[in-house]
């Protein structure tokens, strides 16, 4: 059974880089069938697309966002990251990773983490 | 990129049908057979109910079925049960990026 896992710091400062690493078990990060992505959540809000990472280290970025974010994948360790720079109170959410089924599948999020709440506050 | 309007709330009596709309563009939903469908309970995350507008992931119930015409996709949920009681997002591929629906909140009344 596939796994995914978020880990990082549950606080940064504003102004900071928001740093988080996704675990992948049960499953290679490596298949071409799947993408990677990260979506947030703010408080009591919806669901927010921030970008997707293929296992080769393509990656699509929500253009809102872009100029802000990285993403980066580490197939040794079967992790990728998200780097969320120059972060404000907005940013506070719930950080999801999630497994992004490819074209074959219909481009949609069949796994998901169980969410990481980040809080941007001094 | 403008994220899918859907309405903010839904509801229905135990064993009724429900549908949610999910409207977007020519550019995602109408351009695209990539419309998903999203269950979340408070404190959860989301759960995939539909993906390729209509079909069903092992272990989703028959009740659940989706569709879509033109620029508009639809969830409809039949014999409503109080575990349907959730936030739903829907969710379009739109060529090499993804745009999200707002969410509409169903309530079993």
């Amino acid at each position: 059974q596939l796994q995914l896992q978020e880990s990082g710091p549950g606080l940064v400062k504003p102004s900071g880089t928001l740093s988080l690493t996704c675990t992948v078990s049960g499953g290679s990060i490596s298949s071409s069938s799947y993408y990677w992505g990260w979506i947030r959540q703010p408080p009591g809000k919806g669901l927010e697309w921030i970008g997707n990472i293929y296992y080769s280290g393509s990656t699509y970025y929500n253009p809102s966002l872009r100029g802000r974010v990285t993403l980066s994948v580490d197939t040794s360790k079967n992790q990728f990251s998200l780097k969320l720079s120059s972060v404000t109170a907005a940013d506070t959410a719930v950080y999801y990773c999630a497994r992004v089924y490819s074209g074959y599948g219909g481009y949609c999020f069949d796994y998901w983490g169980q969410g990481a709440l980040v809080t941007v506050s001094s | 990129q403008s994220a899918l309007t859907q309405p903010p709330s839904a509801s229905g009596s135990p064993g009724q049908s429900v549908t949610i709309s999910c409207t977007g563009t020519s550019s995602d939903v109408g351009g695209y057979n990539y419309v998903s469908w999203y269950q979340q309970h408070p404190g959860k995350a989301p759960k995939l109910m539909i993906y390729e507008v209509s079909k069903r992931p092992s272990g989703v119930p028959d009740r659940f079925s989706g569709s879509k015409s033109g620029n508009t996709a639809s969830l409809t949920v039949s014999g409503l049960q109080a575990e349907d009681e959730a936030d739903y997002y829907c969710i379009s591929y739109a060529g090499s990026s993804w745009v999200f629906g707002g969410g509409t909140k169903l309530t079993v009344l």
